[in-house]
């Protein structure tokens, strides 16, 4: 299968800082990766997906310019929280797809997660 | 817009026992794809299977099979022969289109616990 990491694993910041949330697909490329928030006993919900070489797009009610996406390069798109607060508190997780799953079609892999803590 | 529904917040199974997860979804599309997953305590997101809109046989892998049944637009999961390693959160998802590329829509999720 295709691996993907993300760093830090988790954070904790201090409201009005901040952070940026880093993810790597290690052992393929991803033109295309897909950033997912879940608060606490919820479900995943995208925030934006992440095309390398041009704008991330974003999800209805995602602010863009809190939430910065770069995807520098094949293999690295960035997640910076600005100004966190504590309702950002939460946890990121990040996915690409890769044809080196099991399946035929293109499965998405999906990072550990980074559990962000703002006080 | 395309909407999956779990409607079991949480699942009680007794170890060696077969379970099964609701999942229904709504789309107007005729090409999709229909996932589960697992993300226990540590917050990974375990893929379990997959089934495209066009698969005529359910899919399975190894104790994980998935019933599927289009007109019913439903998509549950079977567990077979739970093992305490099963406690975790699962999720069902769908993509549109056959492709990787588009976006998962999540469902609330099915907390399952597994009691020895």
């Amino acid at each position: 299968g295709a691996v993907v990491s993300q760093h830090p694993s988790w954070v904790i910041c201090k409201s009005g800082t901040s952070v940026k949330i880093e993810c790597r697909s290690l052992d393929f490329q991803a033109t295309t990766m897909f950033w997912y928030r879940q608060f606490p006993k919820q479900s995943l919900m995208l925030m934006a997906t992440s095309n390398e070489g041009s704008k991330a797009t974003y999800e209805q009610g995602v602010e863009k310019d809190k939430f910065l996406i770069n995807h520098a390069s094949l293999t690295l798109s960035t997640l910076t929280v600005t100004s966190a607060h504590p309702e950002d508190s939460s946890f990121y997780i990040c996915s690409a797809p890769s044809l080196a799953g099991k399946s035929s079609y293109n499965e998405q892999f999906f990072g550990p997660g980074t559990r962000l803590t703002v006080l | 817009a395309q909407k999956i529904t779990q409607t079991q917040p949480g699942m009680f199974v007794q170890e060696k026992e077969a379970v099964t997860l609701d999942c229904t979804y709504d789309t107007s599309d005729q090409s999709y794809g229909l996932f589960w997953y697992k993300q226990p305590s540590s917050g990974e997101m375990i893929f379990l299977i997959y089934q495209g809109s066009y698969d005529e046989q359910n899919a399975t892998e190894g104790r994980y099979s998935l019933n599927f049944q289009k007109a019913r637009k439903s998509a549950n999961l079977v567990i077979s022969a739970s093992q305490l390693g099963d406690s975790a959160m699962y999720f069902c998802a769908m993509s549109l289109g056959n492709s990787g590329y588009s976006t998962l829509t999540f469902g609330k999720g099915t907390m399952l616990l597994v009691s020895p």
